[in-house]
């Protein structure tokens, strides 16, 4: 089936540096990814999605300048977290689609533990 | 974008069937419930979909009304992997293709 992989699994960065999270689609091409950030004790919240070769869209409350989404190809996108702050602390996990495999073909990443001391 | 209902958590014995339900009675018609579950730390897991008729897999069964406003996910022989959060998604439509969560069931699977 397909395989999202994210990178990395965990991740300790300081306050006021920027950090970056990878999501390829190892095995299919994916015109559209998504981004979810997850507190602990909540449930998944959608941040934004990833368009290859446009713009991403984000979702209401979401600071594009601070979550910089890249989808440079139809393989990879990036979610780089600028001038982490202790409250970004969190549980990062991208999806991509399968177009191929219509209703069906959303795949989750194994998520990024981001700690921001 | 219709929304979901579950119950918080639920209990279930080691062996025994696990029966989770949802509402969703604002679906639309071309709309597809999914369910998917987070072990704890990890990505969600896509579980099954369906549209309107019941549908089996390895890992579970999809029970849909016939009005489509619930359905019911069935783990027939629950195990201690099992304990997961289960979430019920229903499709959003109207061209978006994002997948919105809401608060899910927290099962657990007692020995």
């Amino acid at each position: 089936g397909a395989v999202v992989s994210q990178h990395p699994s965990w991740v300790i960065c300081k306050s006021g540096t920027s950090v970056k999270i990878e999501c390829r689609s190892l095995d299919f091409q994916a015109t559209t990814m998504f981004w979810y950030r997850q507190f602990p004790k909540q449930s998944l919240m959608l941040m934004a999605t990833s368009n290859e070769g446009s713009k991403a869209t984000y979702e209401q409350g979401v600071e594009k300048d601070k979550f910089l989404i890249n989808h440079a190809s139809l393989t990879l996108s990036t979610l780089t977290v600028t001038s982490a702050h202790p409250e970004d602390s969190s549980f990062y996990i991208c999806s991509a689609r399968d177009p191929g495999q219509g209703a069906l073909g959303y795949t989750f990443g194994s998520g990024t533990r981001l700690t921001v001391v | 974008d219709a929304k979901t209902t579950q119950p918080t958590s639920m209990d279930c014995a080691e062996g025994r069937a696990a029966n989770l339900p949802c509402n969703h009675s604002t679906i639309s018609g071309n709309e597809y419930v999914y369910w998917y579950r987070q072990i704890h730390s990890q990505g969600p897991q896509y579980i099954i979909h369906g549209l309107k008729n019941n549908e089996t897999n390895e890992m579970a069964s999809l029970i849909i009304t016939e009005d489509r406003k619930s359905s019911t996910l069935i783990l027939p022989h629950a195990t201690l992997r099992d304990t997961a959060v289960y979430y019920c998604i229903v499709r959003v439509s109207g061209g978006s293709e994002k997948l919105v969560f809401g608060k899910g069931t927290k099962l657990t699977v007692n020995p």
